[in-house]
Formats: structure tokens, C-alpha cells, sequence
């Protein structure tokens, strides 16, 4: 079944570096969604990025997308602690009626 | 905050118990969501409800049982549960049912079964 699988699985980095994730995912889609999940915690939606755009910004947050390769990378610049959680991306997919999280990117920002 | 409340946050249950996961959101949304996520497993969709009617039901165990009295209270009734069910539950919203929407999801009701 279509996944959206994060790489890495775990990542650490010095505070105010910047982190880097990626999703890969099998067939089409629609558009591709990031969110993040403090330790034990509810999932917040941070992105947004449909089939036709290329890059996204929010703040510190910058997405691409990049539907030949069928992949997205989230970039985090200037780390903070607050930063550290997991990051997952959720895909749709044509004919799917459901997002697809993949297994998530746990990310470990060091004071 | 983001406007979706669930209760309670932890629950400890033996096999042969009854009980009740709430959901409320306070978003206006359209469709509500049922989630599990296990330990080192992707989050799974268990039941979508849009404008208070299921519309989706993904091979779950009738020994969870949903209940949408209202767009905005999501139920989740527990009977009869193994041990492989204790995980996280997390609810979730939308403004509609669409993947175009993202979803807001509440803190999550964190599951012990004995």
C-alpha cells in the first residue's frame, strides 16, 4: 500500500543547526501534508504542499516537493529545543480516501 | 491548543471492562477522526465520520465500537480488549472531509489494556 516513509528514523543536531528530513512515498498524489508530535502528544498539522508547487515556506519551515523523484523533504532552519519531536508526513494518493502517515522521523535538538 | 479536547489522557483496563474514549472539538469541523498509534508503527485510521454519518471503517474489531451523537463529540466504546489493542488514541478533526484539509488532532487518550 502507498506509505510515506521518513528518512532518517532518528536524527540529533546541535541547537541552532539546521535539520533535514525526508518522505518518500509509492504512487500519486494530491498533495503531502507534515506534522509533528511532541513526545506523547497529538499530532499539529505544520504544511501543507499540493502536486503543482515545488516549495513551500512558514517561518522556519520550507518543504519541497519533488513528484518525479516522489519525494518531499522538510527543512527546519536555525534549530531550537522546542523543535524536538517527531515529524511525519502524510500523503493521499489517487483513489485513496485516507491520509497515510508514514513512521515518522524522530528528531533530538541538543542545547 | 488546538481546539480538540479528549478524555480522559490515561486509562488503565482489564480484558473484560467497558469503557469510553471522548472526543470534542470546538473548531466548527465537519468530520471527525479515530486514529491508533502503536509503538514503532505508522498511525492508523480506524473510523471517519463526515457530518455526523461513518463513512469509513477500516477493518477495525467490533470490540471498538464509534459513536458521532453530534459534529462535535467523537466517542470510542471499548469492550472486551486485548492487551496488543493498549496504544495511543488519538481523535482528530477537519473542517471537511477532504485530504485537502489538514486535521487537527487532540492530546490522544493513552490506553493500558491488562
Amino acid at each position: 500500500s502507498q506509505q510515506g516513509e521518513e528518512d532518517p528514523q532518528a536524527l540529533s543536531i546541535q541547537e541552532g543547526e539546521n535539520a533535514t528530513m525526508n518522505c518518500s512515498y509509492k504512487t500519486s498524489i494530491n498533495n503531502l501534508q507534515w506534522y509533528r508530535q511532541n513526545s506523547g502528544r497529538g499530532l499539529v498539522h505544520l504544511i501543507l504542499i499540493r502536486s503543482n508547487e515545488r516549495e513551500k515556506h512558514s517561518g522556519r519551515l520550507r518543504v519541497t516537493l519533488d513528484t518525479s523523484k516522489k519525494s518531499s523533504s522538510l527543512l527546519i532552519t536555525a534549530s531550537r529545543a522546542a523543535d524536538t519531536a517527531s515529524y511525519f508526513c502524510a500523503t493521499d494518493g489517487q483513489g485513496a480516501q485516507k491520509l497515510v502517515f508514514g513512521q515518522g522521523t524522530r528528531l533530538t535538538i541538543n542545547p | 491548543e488546538t481546539g480538540v479536547t479528549q478524555t480522559p489522557r490515561h486509562l488503565v483496563m482489564g480484558m473484560t471492562n467497558k469503557k469510553s474514549l471522548k472526543c470534542e472539538q470546538h473548531l466548527g469541523h465537519n468530520a471527525m477522526y479515530w486514529y491508533k498509534q502503536s509503538a514503532k508503527k505508522p498511525l492508523e485510521l480506524m473510523f471517519v465520520y463526515s457530518l455526523e454519518e461513518r463513512v469509513e471503517n477500516n477493518s477495525v474489531p467490533s470490540r471498538f465500537s464509534p459513536e458521532c451523537p453530534n459534529s462535535s463529540h467523537l466517542f470510542l466504546h471499548l469492550h472486551t480488549l486485548q492487551p496488543e489493542d493498549s496504544a495511543l488514541y488519538l481523535c482528530a478533526s477537519s473542517q471537511e472531509r477532504g485530504l485537502q484539509f489538514e486535521q487537527f488532532f487532540g492530546p490522544g487518550t493513552r490506553l493500558t489494556v491488562l
